[in-house]
């Protein structure tokens, strides 16, 4: 059974603070990863995607990736109130056919 | 990345009956994706719809209940038959232009049978 796995939260952060995501997964084989965000009552929007190991910067937002691990994570730097939301981490079989979306991990940034 | 159209946006149906559900995308896609979300949980995959064969459905979901069309490559459409309580969920369409550049998601529809 094929699994991403993340806290499932909450984790609160004080506005401005970093806040650190993590999920693992099972399927060694994966090999692309990928973040969405997913407001209450809204579909998950893609964030942020990552296929080799090492870190993948965007903005404000920081994605790691260590396959040997099978651990990625995001960080989210100078993390605002509009950044409260479930993140949820997917991986791409290692068949490139499907994806594994994990629970996902509410994040709540306290002004 | 494509843009994908989805209604309807929500809908309250009695038991017994059924809702189709459509997905328009606006380009060309060769994969689509039908999940189920319920409160406070994580993505559900139903079945993935590839135009020109039949959908391929996950453990725990039959065609009968969830039938679904993919008449071309870019629209799909989920049926949710004889629906009862259990079935009140948002249900999400979603489509990639290539696996390796992630999912696109519809907006979702927010069902509630009574």
């Amino acid at each position: 059974q094929k699994e991403v796995e993340q806290n499932s939260g909450p984790l609160s952060v004080p506005e401005g603070a970093i806040a650190s995501l993590n999920c693992t997964y099972s399927d060694r084989g994966s090999q692309s990863f990928f973040w969405y965000r997913q407001y209450s009552g809204k579909s998950p929007e893609l964030i942020m995607s990552i296929y080799s190991n090492g870190d993948k910067e965007d903005g404000r937002f920081t994605a790691q990736l260590n396959k040997a691990s099978q651990y990625v994570s995001l960080l989210i730097r100078d993390s605002q109130p509009s950044d409260s939301a479930t993140y949820l981490c997917a991986a791409l079989d290692n068949y490139g056919q499907n994806f594994v979306f994990g629970p996902g991990t509410r994040l709540s940034v306290l002004p | 990345s494509a843009v994908i159209s989805q209604k309807p946006s929500r809908d309250i149906c009695q038991r017994g009956t059924s809702l189709t559900i459509q997905c328009q995308v606006d380009s060309q896609v060769t994969m689509m994706f039908w999940y189920r979300q319920q409160p406070g949980q994580s993505l559900t995959l139903i079945a993935t719809a590839n135009q020109g064969s039949e959908a391929t459905y996950e453990s725990g979901f039959v065609i009968d209940k969830f039938p679904i069309s993919r008449p071309n490559l870019t629209f799909s459409t989920l049926t949710v038959s004889n629906m009862s309580p259990e079935d009140s969920s948002i249900y999400l369409c979603s489509a990639t232009t290539g696996v390796r550049y992630g999912y696109t998601f519809g907006s979702g529809t927010r069902l509630t049978v009574v």
